[in-house]
């Protein structure tokens, strides 16, 4: 089945910084979506973007999809950003496949 | 308030016993998926449904089993045979299988 990578891993920024979070997928997919997983677990929408790019305040994303990969640029960071970040690509065998995440840490 | 209920938000089961998370959403969804996380990992996907009385076995259905009597809801019901059940779980659902996914707010389940 398909494969979902993300990078980095783990990433630590001071506030006011820019970062982008990159997702590599195996296979071509009909759908991406780009999640923000805060402290009490919940699975906040951020994008939903099988193709081009949508921009929502100072975050952004971008789907390459024909070079199978997904960006999500987070601009003028703030404390509030920290937390788990997923992306989740929605195969033709009817269900998402979800990364590893990338741990953001936003420093005061 | 459209959206996706999961109750209870805490669960505590004793070893051997079997457990039923419930999922409701009123949004009117034909799709809906449980989700797995463990601790500092990714989410995996338990079971999913694609339409009323039909259901597929995800990447790690052994020891749950799924029901879907009606469109609004999807109970998980962790079972004996599984061997380490403590774990966060999350259900999702979409309007059709491809289209945006929506996530209630997950129930902890801890084996004591």
């Amino acid at each position: 089945g398909i494969q979902v990578e993300q990078s980095p891993p783990d990433l630590i920024l001071q506030e006011g910084a820019n970062s982008t979070l990159r997702c590599n997928f195996s296979d071509s997919v009909n759908n991406l979506q780009w999640f923000h997983q805060n402290p009490w677990g919940q699975l906040i929408n951020l994008f939903y973007i099988p193709s081009g790019t949508k921009q929502n305040g100072r975050l952004s994303a971008t789907t390459v999809a024909t070079e199978r990969y997904s960006l999500l640029y987070i601009s003028s960071s703030q404390t509030t950003d920290s937390g788990v970040y997923f992306c989740a690509a929605y195969s033709g065998t009817y269900k998402y496949i979800f990364g590893t995440g990338t741990r953001l840490k936003v420093l005061a | 308030d459209g959206g996706i209920t999961q109750s209870p938000k805490y669960l505590f089961r004793k070893e051997g016993q079997n457990v039923t998370l419930s999922c409701e959403q009123n949004l009117n969804h034909d799709a809906m998926y449980w989700y797995r996380q463990d601790p500092g990992q990714g989410l995996r996907l338990i079971y999913y449904s694609q339409i009323v009385n039909d259901f597929q076995k995800g990447d790690i259905a052994e020891g749950y089993s799924v029901s879907r009597e009606k469109k609004e809801s999807f109970p998980l019901t962790v079972t004996s045979a599984q061997k380490n059940p403590t774990a966060f779980y999350l259900c999702a659902s979409s309007a059709q299988g491809r289209t945006e996914a929506f996530f209630g707010q997950g129930t902890r389940l801890t084996v004591v």
